[in-house]
């Protein structure tokens, strides 16, 4: 039932601009995008959804390109403690209901 | 800000006892959630929540597993017969409305042992 595909991990430099792409080409019109970060065995933390625009916030700024086939979480000035597996999320199942979790892509923020 | 509380963090018990995992979830929040991580695995979804009854649920969460609202604020997931595979952590979320993103907690470690 996968729906995202996303690669399987990352590095990037303390200080820099973190991209994490994301693919969801068999979106449909309503869905939304949603993001969420899990650092080691903690809970999912939500960081940023969107449908068809960008969007920011406080943690980071989401990019949807205009077909919505695909997206890019941006955090702007990645820290250590940004280092965490990050999952790009649409719903699936029956009545949408589920949140379907891939494998994520693990970032590694370098000192 | 609020957020979904979970007790206990870390529950063991033996193979076929039972086990009631228990959720507070956000208090203005309609739809509820229990999802869980094998160690090393992803997060899987178990079930979800709404209008006091099952929404959808997966092929894990079988005859062994289930859930209830209680009252207006707990959410509970019960084992019935524990098994050693069912040794992992599981996560309780809420959401406000269909579409708005899940607000997790942090989680009961469930020990079979």
């Amino acid at each position: 039932d996968a729906k995202t595909t996303q690669p399987t991990s990352m590095d990037c430099a303390e200080g820099r601009a973190a991209n994490l792409p994301c693919n969801h080409s068999t979106i449909s019109g309503n869905e939304y995008v949603y993001w969420y970060r899990q650092i080691h065995s903690q809970g999912p933390q939500y960081i940023i959804h969107g449908l068809k625009n960008n969007e920011t916030n406080e943690m980071a700024s989401l990019i949807i390109t205009e077909d919505r086939k695909s997206s890019t979480l941006i955090l702007p000035h990645a820290t250590l403690r940004d280092t965490a597996v990050y999952y790009c999320i649409v719903r699936v199942g029956n009545t949408g209901n589920q949140f379907y979790f891939g494998t994520g892509t693990s970032l590694t923020v370098i000192p | 800000e609020p957020e979904v509380t979970q007790t206990p963090s870390h529950q063991v018990t033996q193979m076929g006892q039972e086990v009631i995992l228990r959720c507070v979830p956000i208090s203005n929040h309609l739809y509820f959630y229990w999802y869980r991580q094998i160690l090393g695995q992803k997060v899987e979804f178990l079930v979800s929540f709404y209008n006091n009854e099952i929404s959808e649920k997966s092929e894990i969460f079988d005859d062994q597993f289930s859930v209830e609202r209680p009252d207006g604020s707990n959410f509970t997931l019960k084992i019935r017969s524990t098994k050693l595979e069912d040794s992992a952590m599981y996560f309780c979320a809420s959401s406000g409305t269909q579409n708005s993103p899940l607000h997790f907690g942090n989680g009961t470690r469930l020990t079979v042992t």
